[in-house]
């Protein structure tokens, strides 16, 4: 099985600011990872698949970049909006996993 | 537009049954691979299980491999989600999921339905 460890677990920031999330695999998935953003009492959301390709309705101000390994979530310029918690997740080898999350509160 | 309603969920004592059920609309649903997923209230994310478009393959968790069964019916665009030997640690929201495209990603997700399991 493939272990996603994401961080940090928490990351206070102030809108305006630019927030780098992180997610590291266990063993090469390729480009098989995704990013998903879940706001309380709401179902996920969809943001990056394949790495870097944003999802339908997606701002530009999310982006997504890495390989094999090593996967980072960038958000340019926070907006209110942005605070959640953000899930990566592989979709190289079954079982699917995804990471631990990484809460985005607001300082 | 895509929509994926959960139902079936509800309070059930450890060893009993239930059959969740998803019912999807907006897409051509014989087309697309589904998921379920579910997520212990204020905990993470736990893929659960995935069946093929076709209905031919299907793939579990190890955590519910043997208890668990998906299926699905493209004459009522619904999705299955057969659970038995429910254990105490089974109980999450499960949430139904289409994938975008092949095997891909879980887009979009609906609301859940809440299994309970205690006695």
């Amino acid at each position: 099985e493939i272990v996603l460890t994401q961080s940090p677990g928490t990351l206070s920031l102030s809108p305006g600011e630019r927030a780098t999330l992180s997610c590291r695999a266990s063993q090469s998935v390729s480009s098989y990872l995704a990013w998903y953003q879940q706001k309380p009492g709401q179902a996920p959301r969809l943001l990056i698949y394949d790495v870097s390709n944003r999802a339908t309705g997606i701002p530009a101000r999310f982006s997504g970049s890495g390989s094999a390994t090593d996967f980072t979530l960038t958000i340019s310029s926070l907006e209110p909006e942005d605070f959640a918690v953000y899930y990566c997740q592989q979709r190289s080898s079954w079982p699917r996993t995804f990471g631990q999350g990484t809460k985005l509160e607001i300082k | 537009e895509v929509q994926l309603l959960e139902s079936g969920g509800g309070l059930v004592q450890p060893g009993g049954s239930l059959r969740l059920s998803c019912a999807a609309s907006g897409f051509i649903f014989s087309n697309y691979v589904m998921s379920w997923v579910r997520q212990v209230p204020g905990k993470g994310l736990e893929w659960v299980s995935t069946i093929s478009d076709s209905g031919f393959s299907a793939y579990y968790a190890d955590s519910v491999k043997g208890r668990f069964t998906i299926s699905r019916d493209s004459s009522k665009n619904s999705v299955y989600l057969q659970l038995n030997s429910l254990r105490v640690e089974d109980t999450a929201l499960y949430y139904c999921a289409k994938h975008n495209t092949g095997w891909g990603w879980f887009d979009p997700w609906g609301q859940g339905t809440l299994v309970t399991v205690s006695s």
